[in-house]
């Protein structure tokens, strides 16, 4: 059981916005400006789409976007694509000489 | 170009020892910290262990505290997982990942290269 809580499938039509929250608590989320976001798509690697909270790296689409509240943080995909269809993963630091993945959300264009 | 290639997985029995690598190319090796993720079939990541850019600290995940080791060759740019006491809950598809910038500590963890993953199966 994951500390970091994700939806298990979220869907949205293209051209739609989806976001996907990623909820922890004041040990790790909300402690840290430290949650980044993965896309896998079924059998390759895992690619980093957002660190810092905010940041993009370099080549990741400006339509990926993160935010946070709290102890939730937030994926934002706007202008959903067919090639978004994907499963994505929050990571946070927890503070405790520690890493922690949330459950995973499948992403679904309807 | 920045490369990660794992290998070294395989079938092993229940209690038995096997060590992955994962050999690196196209960055300054010795100055990036690396980590050890894997993932069961069908489930999620799962953070397995970080080791500092000069080998000087490492962190494991409660789930193989005790069992695994990481380890690192800056010479020859190899980033190493010696597991023990296998487990058929450790049967996994096993990443390794690089940190995003240079010098940092588990507190900057950010993973943005990652391998293929080696295929570890635990089974008698």
């Amino acid at each position: 059981q994951s500390a970091l809580t994700q939806p298990a499938s979220v869907s949205g039509s293209p051209g739609q916005s989806v976001t996907i929250p990623c909820t922890g608590s004041s040990s790790d989320v909300g402690s840290y400006n430290l949650v980044s976001w993965y896309q896998q798509h079924p059998g390759n690697a895992p690619k980093l789409i957002i660190y810092e909270d905010t940041r993009r790296p370099s080549g990741v689409s400006n339509r990926f976007s993160g935010s946070k509240s709290g102890n939730t943080a937030s994926l934002i995909i706007s202008g959903l694509q067919a090639e978004d269809e994907s499963d994505y993963y929050c990571c946070s630091y927890v503070g405790t000489s520690s890493l922690e993945f949330g459950g995973g959300t499948k992403v679904t264009v309807l | 170009q920045v490369h990660l290639v794992e290998s070294g997985g395989g079938v092993v029995q229940p209690g038995r020892s096997l060590r992955i690598s994962c050999t690196a190319s196209g960055f300054a090796f010795s100055t990036y910290s690396m980590q050890w993720v894997r993932q069961a079939p069908g489930k999620g990541l799962e953070w397995v262990a970080f080791i500092r850019y000069d080998g000087g600290n490492a962190y494991y995940a409660d789930a193989v505290k005790g069992r695994f080791t990481i380890s690192r060759d800056n010479s020859n740019n190899m980033l190493y997982l010696e597991m023990n006491s296998l487990r058929a809950e450790d049967t996994a598809v096993y990443y390794c990942a690089k940190v995003l910038k240079q010098y940092q500590m588990l507190n900057y963890y950010y993973m943005d290269v990652w391998g293929t993953g080696t295929r570890v199966t635990v089974s008698s």
